[in-house]
């Protein structure tokens, strides 16, 4: 058990809609990150947050977004989906920012767009 | 964006050979990690290195950090059943080079175990 913990562990969902990936860290843990891993595909960066903060982006569409809260827990939200969204979401927390840093990974969320 | 290479993409082999993976890049890094991600779930972290040359061990898997700093190997000694999984290799640039400190990960490369 990585300490991280991702909710739902699966969403099934109609085009056009709204969802939302939670995402606590690790305890003491302030860095969030959020990778997409679509099927055969490797991790693609989506977004990460520090202490509340948003410190890098990656290949998010404008049509995603993320937050991290006060509690350090962060959420991903999603909108206007489309059947290519159908990937698996992963939240990574890290304790330790820069050199030597190491990521710790949730189990994911698996989303499907029909 | 910036990617590692990674091979091979996907390996068959018999139980209790061993294994050997890499990852290669034009570019220095200074940490390399190693993670294994089962199916279904999230990547779990199995080798950390941070030096130019440092050998690590983890039970059967051995991770190398390369001399030029640019590559990264990853060895799985008397594979068993359930080393299955996709490995993926991970690598920090240096501060200072362009790079926000994020982790880029390899393509993963695919292990299947025939008992």
């Amino acid at each position: 058990d990585s300490g991280v913990t991702q909710t739902p562990k699966h969403l099934i969902t109609a085009t056009g809609q709204r969802v939302t990936l939670r995402c606590s860290p690790r305890s003491g843990d302030l860095s969030v990150y959020w990778y997409q891993q679509s099927l055969d595909q490797g991790l693609q960066f989506l977004i990460q947050y520090y202490n509340g903060e948003e410190r890098a982006k990656g290949n998010i569409l404008e049509r995603f977004s993320a937050q991290q809260f006060p509690d350090l827990h962060s959420e991903l939200n999603l909108s206007s989906l489309e059947l290519g969204d159908s990937a698996l979401y992963f939240c990574a927390s890290s304790g330790r920012q820069g050199v030597g840093e190491k990521l710790f990974f949730g189990s994911g969320t698996q989303l499907s767009v029909l | 964006g910036q990617q590692l290479n990674q091979s091979p993409q996907s390996m068959f082999i018999q139980e209790g050979e061993d294994v050997s993976m890499n990852c290669t890049s034009s570019s220095i890094f200074n940490t390399w990690l190693w993670y294994k991600q089962d199916p279904g779930e999230g990547p779990v972290l199995l080798i950390a290195l941070y030096k130019a040359g440092e050998l690590t061990s983890n039970g059967r898997l051995t991770a190398q950090f390369g001399i030029t700093r640019k590559d990264s190997f990853l060895n799985i000694s008397a594979s068993i059943p359930s080393d299955v999984g996709i490995y993926f290799c991970a690598g920090q640039r240096p501060p200072g080079s362009g790079n926000t400190g994020k982790l880029i990960f390899g393509q993963g490369t695919t292990l299947q175990v025939k008992p």
